[in-house]
């Protein structure tokens, strides 16, 4: 495997479950990020973690709870989900926060699992 | 508060065309600008890093400008192709990527 990957690639699941999305990363990176793409809204930044540290919470509700165990890995932990959570969830890695690695730091995408809240 | 714009938020066009794709950042203050590709229901191809202290970057017929102080880049496609259709996001890093909401590209035979 190169790049990112992300598991599943899709998930429906009822809002009363519990599900995990995983991610990975095979470049050496420092820094992952959760996005969450909605219909005809920009991509939003949900977490961000550098070297299993977690740097950004976006303003991001509860039931949704990342875990970053090692600088390859990264879950996004689901619980009680609402209809309104169905979306493309994107996770991302580069090198380091672009503060630390410079103006040269570039993010490196995985395909995204999409969500469907019933 | 950065913010990123994109026009046109949809372009469908004959194949063998060259395109002009926009995107406005309203803080000039950023580390670098991305631009990505995402066919439907994919995830993010980067095509082009530029950074904040470069005036253009190519690869292949892509070639992205910024102009930092006017808050603009262009992403520029040559000789168009029905493989290049696509969404095209563009990202202004301040410490954080803020995307745009992208335009949509259509090439046809």
């Amino acid at each position: 495997e190169t790049g990112v990957t992300q598991t599943p690639r899709h998930l429906v699941m009822g809002m009363t479950n519990k599900k995990s999305l995983k991610c990975e990363q095979h470049l050496g990176h420092n820094a992952m990020y959760w996005y969450k793409q909605s219909a005809k809204k920009p991509l939003e930044l949900m977490f961000v973690y550098s070297l299993e540290e977690r740097v950004e919470n976006n303003s991001v509700p509860s039931r949704f709870s990342p875990e970053c165990p090692n600088s390859s890995h990264l879950f996004l932990h689901l619980h009680t989900l609402q209809p309104e959570d169905s979306a493309l969830y994107l996770c991302a890695s580069s090198q380091d926060l672009v503060r630390l690695a410079g103006t040269m730091n570039e993010q490196f995408f995985g395909p995204g699992t999409r969500l469907t809240v019933l | 508060k950065q913010e990123v714009t994109q026009i046109p938020a949809a372009l469908s066009v004959p194949e063998g065309e060259n395109l002009v794709l926009n995107c406005s950042f309203t803080d000039s203050a950023i580390y670098n600008l991305q631009w990505f590709r995402q066919d439907p229901g994919k995830g993010l191809t980067s095509l082009l890093l530029i950074q904040s202290s470069q005036r253009e970057q190519t690869s292949g017929r892509l070639n992205a400008s910024l102009d930092k102080s006017s808050g603009r880049s262009t992403l520029y496609i040559a000789a168009s192709q029905p493989g290049d259709s696509a969404t095209y996001l563009c990202a202004a890093n301040t410490d954080k990527l803020i995307f745009g909401t992208g335009t949509r590209l259509q090439v046809f035979p």
